[in-house]
């Protein structure tokens, strides 16, 4: 069964820390990885990864995908209030250039920034 | 362009009665799934419909269903409701093929609660 484990699960900061969370995979047919941000409503889209060793980088926010070790991680820097949210990440899986159309999702990391 | 719409946005419901959901997808996109989040299982996949077709089905029991209309809408339903289908029911559209088949872009939820 296709698995996604993020870590740590909660994590409390101040503001202009930096962040680095976890997400950790074991699946078959693995097509991209992606992170999401959740506040109170809908996740909202951050970074797809398909490829092993290109960083990904949207401002203060950034993540890299490691295939070999099936890993991967977001980093945020400089920390603000504004980041407190549930990161997830999640796994698509596919095969031959199509998707099964399922992403599978850890439990996510609980961030709170404290002014 | 306008996001993903689902209706209603909050219900209230009395077990054994049953329940349609309504998702409206971005514009152009051909693929809705839908997943059902709760504070002890997180993000969980339901299904998924492609061009009218179910692509692909989470592990829930019989009585969670789903359609998709030309149009690409797709209604989720769940008949006889138990107290543990209370959960955010959440709704995403992609194009669903090709290079970007599993960047989703959420909805805000239907928040069920079963009494």
């Amino acid at each position: 069964e296709d698995k996604v484990v993020q870590s740590p699960l909660s994590l409390v900061v101040h503001e202009g820390d930096t962040v680095t969370l976890n997400c950790s995979y074991e699946v078959t047919n693995f097509r991209s990885l992606l992170w999401y941000k959740q506040e109170k409503k809908a996740p909202t889209f951050l970074f797809m990864l398909t490829s092993s060793g290109i960083e990904k980088k949207s401002g203060r926010l950034s993540s890299i995908l490691d295939k070999k070790e099936l890993f991967s991680i977001l980093n945020i820097t400089a920390t603000q209030t504004g980041d407190s949210a549930i990161y997830l990440c999640a796994v698509e899986v596919g095969a031959g250039g199509t998707s099964y159309g399922k992403l599978t999702f850890g439990q996510g990391t609980i961030l709170t920034v404290h002014p | 362009k306008a996001g993903v719409t689902q209706t209603p946005r909050y219900l209230i419901k009395t077990r054994g009665q049953q329940v349609t959901l309504s998702c409206s997808p971005i514009s152009g996109h051909r693929s809705v799934s839908w997943y059902q989040q709760t504070p002890g299982q997180g993000l969980q996949f339901l299904f998924e419909y492609f061009s009218e077709t179910q692509r692909n089905k989470g592990n829930f029991p019989g009585r969670f269903s789903g359609r998709q209309f030309s149009n690409s809408r797709s209604e989720m339903n769940v008949s006889t409701l138990e107290l543990g289908d209370s959960a955010l029911y959440l709704c995403a559209s992609s194009y669903g093929q090709g290079k970007f088949a599993g960047e989703l872009f959420f909805g805000e939820g239907s928040r069920l609660t079963v009494l």
